[in-house]
């Protein structure tokens, strides 16, 4: 089952803050978070593992909270690079020695960083 | 070091006629996947591999066929294209274990006229 991303779309300019949101109707065993560019590849961010867990890159983190089942990713004081697609994915099934080798992806997230 | 290379990037296929994606990983990576994006529907799963000489049904995996004959090589097949399947396809690989960081290659954008 998909997660759900909300907003569909956020538009900021430079130096504002967005927060994208992923949650699940089901439980959440990990969370990753993805950046594509228009016309590129997804590209890795970070990966959160354990209820509770916040990770940092750069002006970007992520929170996850397993008890909600959500998790978010703040990104602070945007910059141009920012702009793209933010898609969240998550596994089917709790790690348990090779199990959660396929995720469910969001339909992610529009962020356009203006001038 | 190439990482995930698909091609071809582009292609134009006629309704009925069939076609092969290839994708390339220089990695070592046990896993391969196949994903289409579709505005507005995220990347969905098509099949997927954990392994050579293994495949698996993904989300949509109606129209499409699948071989990994060798670790490195992930072919996705159409047999009869038809319109539903114009799309973008990325394939991504990754290692085994918890983490699971997908790498992606650059996409084949496919028209079916």
């Amino acid at each position: 089952q998909q997660p759900v991303q909300s907003p569909q779309a956020v538009i900021l300019r430079e130096g504002e803050d967005a927060v994208i949101n992923c949650s699940s109707s089901k439980a959440l065993y990990s969370v990753h978070w993805y950046r594509q560019k228009h016309g590129e590849a997804p590209v890795f961010l970070m990966i959160l593992l354990k209820g509770g867990e916040q990770k940092g890159h750069e002006k970007i983190s992520a929170s996850f909270n397993e008890k909600k089942q959500q998790s978010s990713l703040y990104l602070t004081a945007s910059q141009l690079s920012y702009s793209g697609t933010y898609f969240c994915g998550t596994p089917d099934a709790p790690w348990s020695g090779g199990s959660n080798y396929k995720l469910t992806f969001g339909k992610g997230t529009l962020l356009t960083v203006n001038p | 070091n190439a990482g995930v290379t698909q091609t071809p990037k582009f292609r134009v296929l006629k309704t009925g006629q069939s076609m092969t994606l290839l994708c390339a990983q220089d990695m070592n990576h046990e896993y391969m996947y196949w994903y289409r994006q579709d505005p507005g529907m995220g990347l969905r799963l098509i099949h997927y591999s954990v392994g050579e000489g293994t495949t698996a049904k993904g989300e949509v995996p109606d129209g499409y066929n699948v071989s990994r004959l060798k670790k490195q090589n992930f072919l996705l097949g159409l047999e009869s294209a038809a319109p539903s399947q114009t799309s973008v396809y990325f394939c991504a690989s990754s290692h085994t274990g918890r983490s699971n960081i997908q790498y992606f290659g650059a996409g084949t954008r496919l028209s079916v006229l």
